[in-house]
Parts: structure tokens; C-alpha cells; sequence
């Protein structure tokens, strides 16, 4: 049964560092990999699709990297903004989406 | 934590008639629900977001006709697609909010519609 974790639940940092949200993922047979920014009261946004022949996705200053051996991807969001507070989703896709619980992420101003 | 049922969990249809689907919060209240929508090899889409006792708020390029959204109880939202087509198989996932501090958004295991 797959299973999706993500760490921290919760980070604060100032506004302009550099940051890397992780997702682990327990069964390695997925077709894609997808992370969200959920917004407060809204429905999820998707930021990058990443497919299970890739390696990695850019968006802007989104950068999302996928591990299948480990089980393991990172979203990197450089030059952090108050904008970017949300909190953000991973989830893994095999016959059904499976979604870890999350990281909500503070940016200080 | 908390738990949200959709039903079924696969549907098989010809095309022209219509499903529905339900989504359900099994152990809290949700004034708020959202029906998202997968294609193969593509990102999960928002739909529509569906508000209990009100219209429902469609995403830009979703037809409200076509996607029927009931909210008619705090634990209770359905989808119906009606007069299916084969394009419209996809894999449809409903989620809902628990309230609280963080209100946190809770999904279902997902509808794997084909229509034939």
C-alpha cells in the first residue's frame, strides 16, 4: 500500500532564501509524481507533473526532482516570497492518487 | 484523521448515459468540497468547488451542464456526469475541508470513470 510522507509539516523562513520541501514515497511503481499549492479554504493549484521517466520538472522559481530507486522528490522554490505562503502537496500516482499531508510554509516579510 | 468515501471506486458506462458520483465526509462536516479531475499523464485539475446549500463555482473551461454538482448536506456532495462520452473518462477525485486552524483538505480514493 503506497504511502506518502512529507517533512517538515510546517516551516517559517524570511523572505528570499532558497528552500527544499521533501516527499517520500513507500512503493516505487508509480506513474507520476505531482506537486499542489493549496491556498487557505481553496482548492488544490498544480504546480509540476513530474512522469515516471523524468527526473525533474522547472517552473519559474520551481524546481521539482523525482528519485523512483529511493522514493523520493523534492520541490526547491528559489528566491522565496511572502506570495509563496501556502501549504504544498505531494502526491504519487499509480492506479489511484495517493496525497502526503502536506508542508505549510511561512515566508517572513 | 479524517476520512472521505467516494462511490464507486470504478464505473463503466456506454456512452450517452449519464453517472453519478458520490463523495462523502464520514466523520466531519464539510461546507465546502472540491471535485478535481486526472487524465492520463496529466496534472490532477481543479473542477468545480461545491458549497453546501448553493451553487456550485466551476473552473474556467468546466461545463456546469455537463458536470452536475449537488451539495445538498454537510457530509454529502455527488457528481454527476451526464450524457457521457468517451472523452470524459478520466480519473475523478473529491476532497473536503475539515475546518479548523489549518483547514485542512481531505481527499477521497478516487472514481476511475470509462465510457465506451
Amino acid at each position: 500500500k503506497q504511502e506518502v510522507t512529507q517533512i517538515p509539516a510546517a516551516l517559517s523562513v524570511p523572505e528570499g532564501e532558497n528552500l527544499v520541501l521533501n516527499c517520500s514515497f513507500t512503493d516505487s511503481a508509480i506513474y507520476n509524481l505531482q506537486w499542489f499549492r493549496q491556498d487557505p479554504g481553496k482548492g488544490l493549484t498544480s504546480l509540476l507533473l513530474i512522469q515516471s521517466s523524468q527526473r525533474e520538472q522547472t517552473s519559474g522559481r520551481l524546481n521539482a526532482s523525482l528519485d523512483k530507486s529511493s522514493g523520493r522528490s523534492t520541490l526547491y522554490i528559489a528566491a522565496s516570497q511572502p506570495g509563496d505562503s501556502a501549504t504544498y502537496l505531494c502526491a504519487a500516482a499509480d492506479d489511484k492518487i495517493i496525497f502526503g499531508k502536506g508542508t505549510r510554509l511561512h515566508i517572513l516579510p | 484523521g479524517a476520512v472521505v468515501s467516494q462511490h464507486p471506486s470504478r464505473v463503466i458506462c456506454k456512452s450517452g448515459t449519464s453517472v453519478k458520483i458520490e463523495c462523502r465526509s464520514l466523520d466531519f462536516q464539510a461546507t465546502t468540497m472540491f471535485w478535481y479531475r486526472q487524465f492520463p499523464k496529466q496534472s490532477l485539475m481543479l473542477m468545480a468547488t461545491s458549497n453546501e446549500g448553493s451553487k456550485a463555482t466551476y473552473e474556467q473551461g468546466v461545463e456546469k451542464d455537463k458536470f452536475l454538482i449537488n451539495h445538498a448536506s454537510l457530509t454529502l456532495s455527488t457528481l454527476t456526469v451526464t450524457s457521457a462520452h468517451p472523452e470524459d473518462s478520466s480519473f475523478y477525485i473529491c476532497s473536503a475541508l475539515a475546518g479548523g486552524p489549518y483547514n485542512e483538505q481531505f481527499f477521497g480514493p478516487g472514481t476511475r470513470l470509462t465510457v465506451l
